[in-house]
């Protein structure tokens, strides 16, 4: 597609389970983010790619959030043990590596934990 | 903590008028400051502005940014109701830190 794709466009969990959201970004774009907005907030950094280079986590807000990208393109969120306070929308984003403020965003997932 | 306020909150206005949105900051080591149009959920790129006070246009949207002063505006003439969003600014700072640090948003909602 000509976009960036997430999957799903929104998940409805129980307290206390694992997701997994999922990220496709545009073809040829090496740098994928992920941010979350929460309701009434900015967009907050979580973890950012750039090619076979070491992930930046620094916004990950605690060691129940983790993330991977294979082979330089899809990247998955997981969030285990999910909590209310981990109800959100994930957004996820990529760029040339070149232009790496320009970022393009997908539609996210809207998370919501009972 | 880095900071980026935006300003007004949330505005009401009726087609045709003219608004201005602020976006102030508190750090002045970044590369670029950019504006989001946010209508559901993907916020979609308006501008990238890198240099104080040259104005970035693109139809009745326009944006200037002013390093002294440590803001940037950005104006929209002749509102339609299809501006209505949320506007975002965020901050790029580049190097090793390729993260965008974004504002709360502007809500703006334009009425027939």
């Amino acid at each position: 597609g000509a976009g960036v794709s997430q999957s799903p466009s929104n998940k409805v969990t129980e307290k206390g389970k694992d997701v997994e959201l999922r990220c496709d970004p545009i073809s040829g774009h090496t740098a994928l983010y992920w941010y979350r907005q929460s309701l009434g907030q900015g967009l907050e950094f979580l973890i950012y790619f750039q090619g076979n280079s070491a992930p930046d986590k620094s916004g990950l807000p605690s060691d129940r959030f983790s993330a991977e990208r294979t082979g330089g393109s899809v990247s998955t969120l997981t969030i285990q043990r999910t909590q209310q306070e981990d109800s959100a929308v994930y957004l996820c984003a990529s760029s040339f590596s070149g232009i790496r403020e320009t970022q393009y965003f997908g539609p996210g997932t809207r998370l919501l934990v009972l | 903590e880095d900071k980026v306020v935006q300003s007004p909150l949330s505005l009401v206005v009726h087609e045709g008028d003219t608004v201005t949105l602020n976006c102030s900051y508190e750090v002045t080591n970044f590369r670029s400051l950019l504006w989001y149009k946010q209508e559901k959920k993907a916020p979609t790129f308006l501008f990238m502005l890198t240099s104080s006070g040259i104005e970035k246009k693109s139809g009745r949207l326009s944006s200037i940014l002013d390093k002294k002063e440590l803001f940037s505006i950005l104006n929209i003439t002749a509102t339609q109701t299809g501006d209505s969003a949320v506007y975002l600014c965020a901050l790029y700072y580049g190097g090793a830190t390729n993260k965008l640090i974004f504002g709360t948003g502007t809500l703006l909602a334009v009425q027939p």
